[in-house]
C-alpha cells in the first residue's frame, strides 16, 4: 500500500456542489499539506496541519476547508465547487523530528484530479 | 517576483546526455534544497536533498547548492528515457514554522 492515499483519484463535479477529498498516511507523520498544482503555477498551498489540533491557512485558501480526524487522516472540502477550482490535488506529509535519519522532505500521494463543469 | 524561479521547459535531450536543470531564488534565508521528480498523474517524489552550499552526488544525480549566486542545479548524467519527467525544485529556510516553497517545475523529455 502506499504510503499517503489520496481518494478519490478521478472526480468530475457540478458547479455549487460540495466535494470532499480524503488523505490518509501510514508515515507516522505528524505534519500534513494540501496543496493544487496547476499547468504553469505549480504546487500552491492551500492548507497545511502541524498536529490534529493545529491547522492553518496556506496562500490560497478561500473557497476550501479542511478537517484533521487523525494524525493520519486530513480531508479537504470545496463548500461550493467552481470551475476554476478544476486542477490536481496533492496531499503531501512531513515529520517535525529532527536528527539523524530524518529531513525536511515531503512525502506526497499520488493526486486527485478534480473537474468541476 | 516569484520567492523561487524554474524554467518550464520542456528540455528535450537524447538518451545519454548530459542533463542540468536549475532555479534561482531570492530569499537568503534558505538552507535547505530539494529535488522532486514527478512523473505524468503522479504525485512528487524527494530525489535528492541538501544543506546550505556544496554539491551532492547519488549515482547518476548531483546537485549543486550556491547560495552567494541564489543557484541550484540538478545535474543527469548519462540521461534515460526513463528520466523524462517533470523536475521541481523545493527549499526551505528550515525554522519551527517550517514550509516548503517549490519551483514550478521543468518538463524533461529524453529521447532514446
Amino acid at each position: 500500500d502506499a504510503d499517503v492515499t489520496q481518494t478519490p483519484r478521478n472526480r468530475i463535479t457540478k458547479t455549487g456542489k460540495r466535494i470532499m477529498l480524503e488523505c490518509s498516511q501510514t508515515k507516522g507523520h505528524d505534519r500534513m499539506y494540501w496543496y493544487r498544482q496547476d499547468p504553469g503555477l505549480g504546487l500552491r498551498l492551500i492548507y497545511y496541519s502541524f498536529d490534529v489540533k493545529d491547522i492553518n491557512k496556506g496562500e490560497i485558501s478561500d473557497g476550501y476547508s479542511v478537517s484533521r480526524q487523525a494524525q493520519a487522516k486530513f480531508s479537504l472540502s470545496l463548500e461550493s465547487a467552481i470551475p476554476n477550482q478544476t486542477a490536481l490535488y496533492f496531499c503531501a506529509t512531513s515529520d517535525s523530528r529532527r536528527g539523524e535519519g530524518f529531513n525536511y522532505g515531503y512525502t506526497f500521494g499520488s493526486g486527485t484530479r478534480l473537474t468541476v463543469v | 517576483q516569484k520567492e523561487v524561479e524554474q524554467d518550464p521547459g520542456p528540455l528535450s535531450v537524447p538518451e545519454g546526455a548530459i542533463v542540468s536543470l536549475n532555479c534561482t531564488y531570492s530569499n537568503s534565508a534558505f538552507q535547505y534544497f530539494m529535488w522532486y521528480r514527478q512523473y505524468s498523474r503522479k504525485g512528487p517524489e524527494l530525489l535528492m536533498y541538501t544543506y546550505s552550499s556544496g554539491n551532492k552526488e547519488d549515482g547518476r544525480f548531483t546537485a549543486q547548492v550556491d547560495k552567494s549566486s541564489k543557484y541550484i542545479s540538478l545535474f543527469i548524467r548519462d540521461s534515460q528515457p526513463s528520466d523524462s519527467a517533470t523536475y521541481l525544485c523545493a527549499m526551505s529556510v528550515g525554522d519551527s514554522s517550517y514550509k516548503l516553497i517549490f519551483g514550478s517545475g521543468t518538463r524533461l523529455l529524453v529521447r532514446p
